[in-house]
């Protein structure tokens, strides 16, 4: 597609419910980042994936998260028993393969907004 | 003390004025650096990269400085349109995960 897409862009739930968020990378593009941002926070980095490569888990918080993405293509954040505390936006990204310089300039999705009640 | 550290702000400015934001990192291994703008509730987008020699797109001017270890962004004339949250993002030599700052939020008001 033209551009990240992500969905839902709004989640409500209830807290001990599990919740799936989704990421649909440019086409082409083989890194794949999901990041969480609280309100008036920064960005959290939660895990990277990389083409065929064990991904890079070390952000996520408790092992309640987890994320796969099939195909080298798209992604599945899913978080197990959520807590009000989860409540954020959750920002999933891609870039082009890893530059020689080591910097990926991403392009980011409009994001998933979770509410834990 | 934070990887990548910002001045919140907001920088609460006039139109037409220019301001300047300074980002300061703390791993000497860093880089590679950024600035992405954030507009309220949308995602971060890239604004511009920042080189050694320092940088200039139109009105923006993007330093580095790396014996200090801190970047800035210096933008001239300012606009209404400019209002955004401004976000340093660093990586660091032989990583793929760039590190976000808390970002620097401006408000330019006619």
């Amino acid at each position: 597609g033209a551009g990240v897409s992500q969905s839902p862009s709004n989640k409500v739930t209830e807290k001990g419910k599990d919740v799936e968020l989704r990421c649909d990378p440019i086409s082409g593009h083989t890194a794949l980042y999901w990041y969480r941002q609280s309100l008036g926070q920064g960005l959290e980095f939660l895990i990277y994936f990389q083409g065929n490569s064990a991904p890079d888990k070390s952000g996520l918080p408790s092992d309640r998260f987890s994320a796969e993405r099939t195909g080298g293509s798209v992604s599945t954040l899913t978080i197990q028993r959520t807590q009000q505390e989860d409540s954020a936006v959750y920002l999933c990204a891609s870039s082009l393969e890893r530059q020689s310089s080591g910097a990926n300039v991403l392009t980011f999705g409009a994001g998933s907004r979770l509410t834990v009640l | 003390r934070k990887e990548v550290e910002q001045d919140p702000g907001p920088f609460n400015v006039p139109e037409g004025a220019t301001v300047a934001f300074n980002c300061t990192y703390s791993n000497s291994a860093s880089q590679s650096f950024f600035w992405y703008r954030q507009d309220c509730r949308k995602e971060p987008k890239l604004l511009m990269s920042v080189y050694s020699s320092g940088n200039e797109d139109g009105r923006f001017t993007a330093q580095l400085n790396r014996a200090s270890q801190y970047i800035s962004l210096l933008i001239r004339d300012s606009k209404l349109s400019d209002s955004a949250t401004y976000l340093c993002v660093v990586n660091m030599r032989g990583s793929y995960i760039p590190t976000f700052g808390r970002g620097t939020s401006l408000i330019v008001h006619p």
